[in-house]
């Protein structure tokens, strides 16, 4: 069975660091892209981030650029955000997604995590 | 970066109607084209992809079609569990966009 775990949500004040982590296990991990998609409360999805299957490759909507960084630890079947100079619009789930990129489609999502940004 | 505009906002329809969901997208983005549910507190969940290929596990109501711009999702026979909120996605290029949302309600 899929399972996608993800954890180190939180609260941060504005400015501040956290790094999402989200554990992956019922599939070959190194052999599939990953994704971090948010939702703010109330609001719709937001894809963040794409990393390849190796981890050489990446793609991040622009409002993170420069900020988050996506990475993936094919050994421990995990792949972490680290998101850097937090907002208040940063605030919301973050969910680990598998992403076929054959197909364009998000698959299997975790139960997701939630990062408040506020003072 | 590609625009997703889905209509309507929001739908109520009875038990066995036929309910139509579009997507319109702001350029030209060929089949690339996923549909998601998405119940309160859960996670999203796949059911459509590539424009019209159903993902397993979901019930045959469920239809995509369209191509270039203009998409739609029906659901042939509303069912009580398919009260949600649906969201079509982009797959033509990065940043991978969402459409959003279309709540569908149960009268």
């Amino acid at each position: 069975e899929v399972q996608l775990v993800e954890s180190g949500g939180g609260l941060v004040q504005p400015g501040g660091s956290l790094r999402l982590s989200c554990a992956a296990s019922g599939f070959t991990f190194s052999t599939y892209w990953m994704s971090w998609v948010r939702q703010a409360p109330g609001k719709g999805l937001e894809w963040v981030a794409n990393i390849n299957e190796d981890g050489s490759d990446y793609y991040y909507v622009d409002s993170v650029k420069g900020r988050f960084t996506i990475s993936r630890d094919n050994a421990r079947n995990s792949v972490s955000l680290q998101m850097n100079s937090l907002r208040a619009e940063d605030t919301a789930v973050y969910f680990c997604v598998i992403y076929h990129v054959s197909s364009g489609f998000l698959d299997y999502w975790g139960q997701g995590t939630l990062v408040t940004v506020s003072s | 970066d590609i625009q997703m505009t889905q209509s309507p906002s929001s739908v109520s329809a009875s038990v066995g109607d036929k309910v139509t969901i579009s997507c319109r997208a702001s350029q030209d983005v060929s089949t690339w084209l996923a549909w998601y549910q998405q119940k309160p507190g859960k996670a999203p969940k796949v059911l459509i992809y590539i424009t019209s290929s159903l993902q397993r596990g979901v019930p045959s109501r469920f239809s995509g079609r369209g191509s270039g711009t203009d998409f739609t999702l029906t659901i042939s026979s509303l069912q009580p569990e398919d009260s949600a909120t649906y969201y079509c996605q982009q797959a033509s290029s990065f940043p991978l966009t969402f459409g959003g949302g279309t709540k569908v309600e149960i009268k």
